[in-house]
């Protein structure tokens, strides 16, 4: 059974860091491409970040892209998400989603909340 | 990039049956056969229901159909039922390995 577990939400203030884990199993994690997708509170999806099964390439939605940095470590199953320069904006629930096919979300996580707060 | 275009809410009685909309460009739904559905029940992470824009994966009712005309790709809901009722949201891949989801519908059954 695929699982995802999110980790690392909570409370930052404006200007501040985070770091996302994402522990996967029930899978072989190093050939599948994975994202990170959010969802701000009473909001719909956005998506975030890709990165492919290699870690080679990676790939950002506008809105994060320079602040935000998506790794994986194929040895521990773990995809992690860099957060700086966080904004209030940025407060929202953080899911970690495998691949279904062709980069399309297919299995997610229960997600981490992330609040960007003064 | 905007989100994909779909209805804020829809509605009917159970046995019914449901279309939600999801309107993109000639860059994004129109341009790939890589459309997913998802279902997202209240405080619950979404749950795949239709992928590559037809297909459904295992374990997934029949009662779920997916299809797609030009800029626009559709959801139907068969034979509705109250456990259907939920956000709907369409995704896209977009090019460059880019993603787009849509603005979310919420499904009320009557």
């Amino acid at each position: 059974e695929v699982q995802l577990v999110e980790s690392g939400g909570g409370l930052v203030k404006p200007g501040g860091s985070l770091r996302l884990s994402c522990a996967a199993s029930g899978f072989t994690f190093s050939t599948y491409n994975m994202n990170w997708v959010r969802q701000a509170p009473g909001k719909g999806l956005e998506w975030v970040s890709s990165i492919s099964s290699s870690g080679t390439y990676t790939y950002y939605a506008d809105s994060v892209k320079g602040r935000f940095t998506i790794s994986r470590d194929n040895a521990k199953n773990s995809l992690y998400l860099q957060m700086n320069s966080l904004r209030d904006e940025d407060t929202a629930v953080y899911y970690c989603a495998r691949e279904y096919s062709s980069w399309l979300p297919g299995y997610w996580g229960q997600g981490t909340l992330v609040t960007v707060s003064s | 990039q905007s989100a994909l275009t779909q209805p804020a809410s829809v509605s009917g009685s159970p046995g019914q049956s449901i279309t939600i909309s999801c309107t993109g460009t000639s860059s994004d739904v129109g341009n790939y056969d890589l459309v997913s559905w998802y279902q997202q029940h209240p405080d619950k992470a979404p749950k795949l229901m239709i992928f590559e824009g037809n297909k459904r994966p295992s374990g997934v009712s029949n009662r779920f159909s997916g299809s797609k005309s030009g800029n626009t790709a559709s959801l139907t809901i068969s034979g509705l039922q109250a456990e259907d009722e939920a956000d709907y949201y369409c995704c896209s891949y977009a090019g460059s390995t880019t993603l787009i989801f849509g603005g979310g519908t919420k499904l009320t059954v009557l």
